[in-house]
């Protein structure tokens, strides 16, 4: 039971560029989420699933897309990527919504150039 | 737009005292939970709170909620080093699913 990983770990872009943050699950929890965490703050809700084949906007979605194509994953998209994008990014899961306790991801650490 | 405030943001104690942290929110909710994370480390879940008066405890870390006023604390008891980390407090206001943050609060526990 690996519980909630993701992938890569590090990665450095330069402006402009695109990339996938996966993130994977296999504790058949219903919700995802993804955050970014930036210095001395909090994390900020970029979007989230309640469910297979759905997505919602969070608190900062600009610039970020989404999709959950399978129950297990949830894959974060920059398409053009901007230095206001350098943060550390966290992914969760739960078995249900709010009632239930998130298992947080090892978070991906992106810096954009 | 919701807002959750934790006080103090740098917490530096000794060991074997007691102390609180805070954490206000401006939305009527009566979901709030509270996480640790150390240093370059991602989030564990402590406690989740999930009605008026709900107490719960773990340890020499004990969480409330007050829905009224709404606040939550954390209380620590006789701290000890390895509770060094830092303490974010979350609410997720209805509909369900968008938790809003506080800043963290970081706990240095000197010996």
């Amino acid at each position: 039971n690996a519980g909630v990983t993701q992938t890569p770990k590090f990665r450095v872009l330069k402006t402009g560029q695109s990339m996938t943050l996966l993130c994977a699950q296999d504790m058949n929890h219903e919700y995802m989420y993804w955050y970014r965490q930036d210095p001395g703050m909090g994390l900020r809700l970029i979007h989230y699933s309640v469910g297979e084949g759905t997505t919602a906007k969070g608190e900062v979605p600009d610039g970020y897309n989404v999709s959950r194509l399978k129950k297990q994953n949830f894959l974060l998209g920059l398409e053009s990527a901007a230095p206001s994008q350098t943060s550390v990014y966290f992914c969760a899961s739960s078995y249900q919504g709010s009632t239930d306790t998130q298992y947080f991801g090892p978070g991906t650490r992106l810096t954009v150039l | 737009e919701l807002k959750v405030e934790q006080n103090p943001l740098f917490l530096s104690m000794q060991e074997g005292k007691n102390y609180t942290i805070y954490c206000n929110y401006s939305t009527t909710s009566d979901r709030l939970y509270w996480y640790r994370q150390d240093p370059g480390k991602s989030l564990e879940s402590l406690f989740v709170l999930l009605s008026n008066g709900a107490v719960k405890q773990e340890g020499r870390l004990m969480a409330s909620l007050d829905t009224k006023a709404r606040l939550s604390t954390l209380h620590i008891t006789a701290a000890v080093h390895d509770l060094s980390a830092t303490y974010f407090c979350a609410v997720d206001p209805r509909p369900a699913g968008k938790s809003t943050f506080g800043d963290g609060t970081t706990l240095t526990v000197k010996p």
